[in-house]
C-alpha cells in the first residue's frame, strides 16, 4: 500500500541552529502534502500545506519564516525549522493524500537544547 | 469551516468490554470523516473512513462507526476491548476533495483495564 516515509524519526539540535525534516511519499506521486505539529498529550495542529512547484500555505499564526517548507518534486516536502529554539521541540508529521485516504508518515520528534 | 469535537480526553474500559468514543462534526459541506490511531511516539494509522458510501463503517481491529447526519455524529465502537486497544484516538474531518486539509479533534485516550 501507500507509505509516506519521514526522515529523520527523531532529531536533537542545539539552540540556533536550523533542522531540516522530509516527507517522502514512496509509492505515488502527491502534489500537495501537509505538515502538522503535535504538542505531548495534545492533537495534531495544521502548519502548513505544501504545494509542488508553488509556496507552501500557512495557518494563521505559523510563523512562515520560522518553517520554510519546499515540495520540490512530486515526491518529496521538507520542513526546515530555522534558528530553532527549546519552544520548538515537538512532534512533526507530515500527510499525503492518495485518492480519498492521507498517508502520513511516522513523524520526527525534534527537542531543542 | 470544518471542525470536531471529541467527547472525554480519557476514556477507560475493562478488557473485554463495549468501546464507545464520542465525535460530533460540524461541516458547512458534506464531510469525510475519519477515526485514526496514535500509539506513543509514532505516526497515525487509520482506523476507518466515510466518504459517503454506507453509514456504518467497518474499520481495522475490529472497530466500526456509523455515519449520522442528523446528530452530526460519527462515534467509533468497538463490541469487546482488547488490551492492545490502548491507545490515544483521533477524529477527523475533512471536505471531499482528494488533496484536502484534515482537521483533528483533540483526542481520546483509551485505557484498557484488565
Amino acid at each position: 500500500g501507500a507509505v509516506v516515509s519521514q526522515h529523520p524519526s527523531w532529531v536533537i539540535c542545539k539552540s540556533g541552529t536550523s533542522v531540516k525534516i522530509e516527507c517522502r511519499s514512496l509509492d505515488f506521486q502527491a502534489t500537495t502534502m501537509f505538515w502538522y505539529r503535535q504538542f505531548p498529550k495534545q492533537s495534531l495542529m495544521l502548519m502548513a500545506t505544501s504545494n509542488e512547484g508553488s509556496k507552501a500555505t500557512y495557518e494563521q499564526g505559523v510563523e512562515k519564516d520560522k518553517f520554510l517548507i519546499n515540495h520540490a518534486s512530486l515526491t518529496l516536502s521538507t520542513l526546515t525549522v530555522t534558528s530553532a529554539h527549546p519552544e520548538d521541540s515537538s512532534f512533526y508529521i507530515c500527510s499525503a493524500f492518495r485518492d480519498t485516504e492521507a498517508f502520513f508518515g511516522q513523524g520526527t520528534r525534534l527537542t531543542v537544547v | 469551516a470544518q471542525s470536531v469535537t471529541q467527547l472525554g480526553s480519557h476514556v477507560s474500559v475493562s478488557e473485554g468490554a463495549l468501546v464507545l468514543l464520542r465525535c460530533n462534526y460540524s461541516s458547512s459541506v458534506p464531510p469525510y470523516l475519519f477515526w485514526y490511531v496514535q500509539y506513543p511516539n509514532q505516526g497515525l494509522q487509520l482506523l476507518l473512513k466515510y466518504t459517503s458510501a454506507a453509514t456504518l463503517v467497518k474499520g481495522i481491529n475490529g472497530f466500526e462507526a456509523e455515519f449520522k447526519k442528523s446528530e452530526t455524529s460519527f462515534h467509533l465502537t468497538k463490541p469487546s476491548a482488547h488490551m492492545s486497544d490502548a491507545a490515544e484516538y483521533f477524529c477527523a474531518v475533512s471536505v471531499r476533495s482528494s488533496a484536502s486539509k484534515i482537521i483533528f479533534g483533540s483526542g481520546t485516550r483509551l485505557s484498557i483495564r484488565p
